[in-house]
C-alpha cells in the first residue's frame, strides 16, 4: 500500500532564506506527483506537477525534484517571502484508479 | 473562467439529518473525487468517478453516497450513518483518471459541521 510521508511537520523560517520541503514514498510506481499549496480554510492550488519520467520542474521561485527510484522528491522555495506562509502537500498519482494519495502536509511560516 | 466550484461554503448539520454537498466542473474532465480533510491526518479519499454513471469507493466511503448523472457534477450525500462528519471536504478533477500526464484541479472546499 502506497504510504506518503512530509518532513518536517511545521518549519518557521526568517523572511529571504531558501528552504527545502521533503516528500518521500514508498512504491515507486507513480504516474506523477503533484505539490499543491493550502491556506487555512482554503482548498487547494497545484504548484508543480512532475510526471514519473521527469526529475525536476521550475515555477518561478520554486523547485521540485523527484527521484522515483529512491521515492523521494524536495520542493525548494528561494529566497522566502511571509507570503509564501501556508501548508504545503505532496501527492502521488497511483497507477491503481489513478487516485492521489497525499502525504500530511508540511506547515511553513514565514517571519518577516 | 474554467475550475471547480463548491457550494455551501458551510454548512450545519443536525443529528440524523442527510445533507449533500454540491460539486460542479466546466473543465470538461472525465474523473471527479472527493476528499475528506481533518486536523492532523491529511487528506482521505471518500469515493471517485471515472465516468458518468460510474463511481467507486475509496478508503472511508461509510456514511457517504455519491451520484455522478451529468459529467459536471458529482453530488456528495453525508448521511445520518457518518457518525462523525465534521470536516473539510474537497471536491477535486482531472482530465483523465487513468491516464499518467495529467494533474487533479482543487474546489474551495466545504466546512461541515454537527450542531
Amino acid at each position: 500500500k502506497q504510504e506518503v510521508t512530509q518532513i518536517p511537520a511545521a518549519l518557521s523560517v526568517p523572511e529571504g532564506e531558501n528552504l527545502v520541503l521533503n516528500c518521500s514514498f514508498t512504491d515507486s510506481a507513480i504516474y506523477n506527483l503533484q505539490w499543491f499549496r493550502q491556506d487555512p480554510g482554503k482548498g487547494l492550488t497545484s504548484l508543480l506537477l512532475i510526471q514519473s519520467s521527469q526529475r525536476e520542474q521550475t515555477s518561478g521561485r520554486l523547485n521540485a525534484s523527484l527521484d522515483k527510484s529512491s521515492g523521494r522528491s524536495t520542493l525548494y522555495i528561494a529566497a522566502s517571502q511571509p507570503g509564501d506562509s501556508a501548508t504545503y502537500l505532496c501527492a502521488v498519482k497511483a497507477p491503481q484508479g489513478g487516485k492521489l494519495i497525499f502525504g500530511q502536509g508540511t506547515e511553513l511560516s514565514v517571519k518577516p | 473562467d474554467g475550475g471547480i466550484t463548491q457550494s455551501p461554503k458551510y454548512l450545519f448539520r443536525k443529528e440524523g439529518q442527510n445533507v449533500t454537498l454540491s460539486c460542479e466542473q466546466n473543465l470538461n474532465h472525465d474523473a471527479m473525487y472527493w476528499y475528506r480533510q481533518d486536523p492532523g491526518q491529511g487528506l482521505r479519499l471518500i469515493y471517485y468517478s471515472q465516468i458518468v454513471n460510474d463511481f467507486q469507493k475509496g478508503d472511508i466511503a461509510e456514511g457517504y453516497s455519491v451520484s455522478r448523472e451529468k459529467k459536471e457534477s458529482f453530488p456528495l450525500t453525508v448521511t445520518s450513518a457518518q457518525k462523525n462528519p465534521t470536516a473539510f471536504y474537497l471536491c477535486a478533477s482531472s482530465t483523465r483518471q487513468g491516464g499518467p500526464n495529467y494533474g487533479y484541479t482543487f474546489g474551495s472546499g466545504t466546512r461541515l459541521t454537527v450542531v
